[in-house]
């Protein structure tokens, strides 16, 4: 079946510019997790929805991030006015609520 | 909170011999660990998990890992290396604790299979 799908692949934007990147989870899978890796922070959790809600924002770096879900399914993480230090790959993950989460191909953002 | 820890930063192992990635755990209560394997320019594929019953653990691709409590370790082995199995691996487990929630992940291990 189908995996979890990310877009764009890449984003090359200027600094102060707003992003968009998008998360398409497995169908029927109830959570869905934003992640960060970066050369010097590794792989970082952002924020995590159950449904359409998130219980979780514990991770996101700044007010500068944020993140919906609609309709139980796609997200969108979005990042205002960006920084050379929030160039990095997103990768979203999907699960079915219980254990083995699943991944995308993630999103590379490089931000000039 | 819960920490994992891959001491290793790169492994370095010739074709068929046999490979070990090494994981160290810190948690409360029953641990619930995972494997990952990241290809270039990929996102990050499941390759196991332990989540309770056999210490040992078989999943994709010939991989199996060995879950250890008293030494709070799940290193990652397989008896046999290929070039393909060239790769970035990661070692997570929930942060708080369970099965469920975010994963926090180890720093990663470059493994570098050699023909």
């Amino acid at each position: 079946g189908a995996g979890v799908s990310q877009s764009p692949s890449n984003k090359v934007t200027e600094k102060g510019k707003d992003v968009e990147l998008r998360c398409d989870p497995i169908s029927g899978h109830t959570a869905l997790y934003w992640y960060r890796q970066s050369l010097g922070q590794g792989l970082e959790f952002l924020i995590y929805f159950q449904g359409n809600s998130a219980p979780d924002k514990s991770g996101l770096p700044s007010d500068r991030f944020s993140a919906e879900r609609t309709g139980g399914s796609v997200s969108t993480l979005t990042i205002q006015r960006t920084q050379q230090e929030d160039s990095a790959v997103y990768l979203c993950a999907s699960s079915s609520g219980v254990d083995t989460q699943y991944f995308g191909p993630g999103t590379r953002l490089t931000v000039l | 909170a819960q920490s994992v820890a891959q001491p290793e930063d790169q492994v370095n192992v010739a074709e068929g011999n046999p490979l070990t990635v090494k994981c160290t755990y810190s948690v409360s209560g029953n641990p619930y660990l995972f494997w990952y394997v990241q290809y270039p320019n990929r996102g990050l594929q499941f390759l196991l998990k332990y989540i309770t019953g056999d210490n040992l653990v078989k999943g994709s691709y010939g991989f199996e890992a060995e879950f250890n409590k008293s030494q709070t370790s799940f290193h990652l082995k397989k008896p046999s290396a290929l070039v393909s199995d060239s790769a970035l691996y990661f070692c997570a487990g929930p942060q708080g604790g369970g099965s469920q929630g975010n994963l926090i992940f180890g720093k990663g291990t470059k493994l570098s299979v050699k023909p």
